[in-house]
């Protein structure tokens, strides 16, 4: 049990539609992650909140829409995805933003046809 | 940019073996990062640490920050140790962002 959950843990959806990841953590932490984990590729950061605001934006598409309503919250909206967008995408969280032991979900698989 | 090299990429031992995965980086940094994935996806955090050596269990992480380069050892291997794992590191440049290795998988054979 890591504290961090995420939903759904697995998602196929088509180059038109529209749907949204859900990110909750039970820890009381102030920072929240975002991460992209492509096949054969290392872990890539995608946005960071802290205290709710968006402190890192890694020159992702726009077609990848972030949403941080609370601290405990962190939701991942997609629209007009492309199949090269079929990766796991991990949420983590750490106390703060900074060098912090960051506790990740099991992330979402995601698939794009 | 900050580089970060692990090696081996792939690393398979007998069980009880003693293991050593290696990590390097190219600028300085704030703080070194060892990670555990599982089959599945599930990460799991095992050290951070900023300078000399930490210890958990089975496993040992040191830093050499003169050298840029970061060692995990795993003593007496047992094949749930079997994972990948990810070395992370952050605070180059004043960037808090971790960047993060490819990995080392390894596997343990009973």
């Amino acid at each position: 049990e890591t504290g961090v959950t995420q939903t759904p843990r697995h998602l196929v959806m088509g180059m038109t539609n529209k749907k949204s990841l859900k990110c909750e953590q039970h820890l009381g932490h102030n920072a929240m992650y975002w991460y992209k984990q492509s096949a054969k590729k290392p872990l890539e950061l995608m946005f960071v909140y802290s205290l709710e605001e968006r402190v890192e934006n890694n020159s992702v598409p726009s077609r990848f829409s972030p949403e941080c309503p609370n601290s405990s919250h962190l939701f991942l909206h997609l629209h007009t995805l492309q199949p090269e967008d079929s990766a796991l995408y991990l949420c983590a969280s750490s106390q703060v933003w900074g060098p912090d032991t960051q506790y990740f979900g099991p992330g979402t698989r995601l698939t794009v046809l | 940019k900050n580089e970060v090299e692990q090696s081996p990429q792939n690393l398979t031992a007998q069980e009880g073996e003693f293991i050593t995965i290696n990590c390097s980086y190219s600028v300085g940094i704030s703080a070194l990062h060892w990670l555990q994935q599982h089959p599945g996806g599930g990460i799991v955090s095992l050290f951070m640490l900023s300078s000399g050596k930490k210890k958990h269990g089975r496993l040992i992480a040191t830093i050499n920050i003169q050298e840029k380069h970061s060692s995990l050892h795993i003593t007496a291997s047992h094949p749930r140790d079997s994972a990948v794992y990810i070395c992370a590191v952050g605070g180059h440049f004043g960037n808090e962002k971790l960047t993060f290795g490819t990995g080392t998988r390894l596997t343990i054979i009973p």
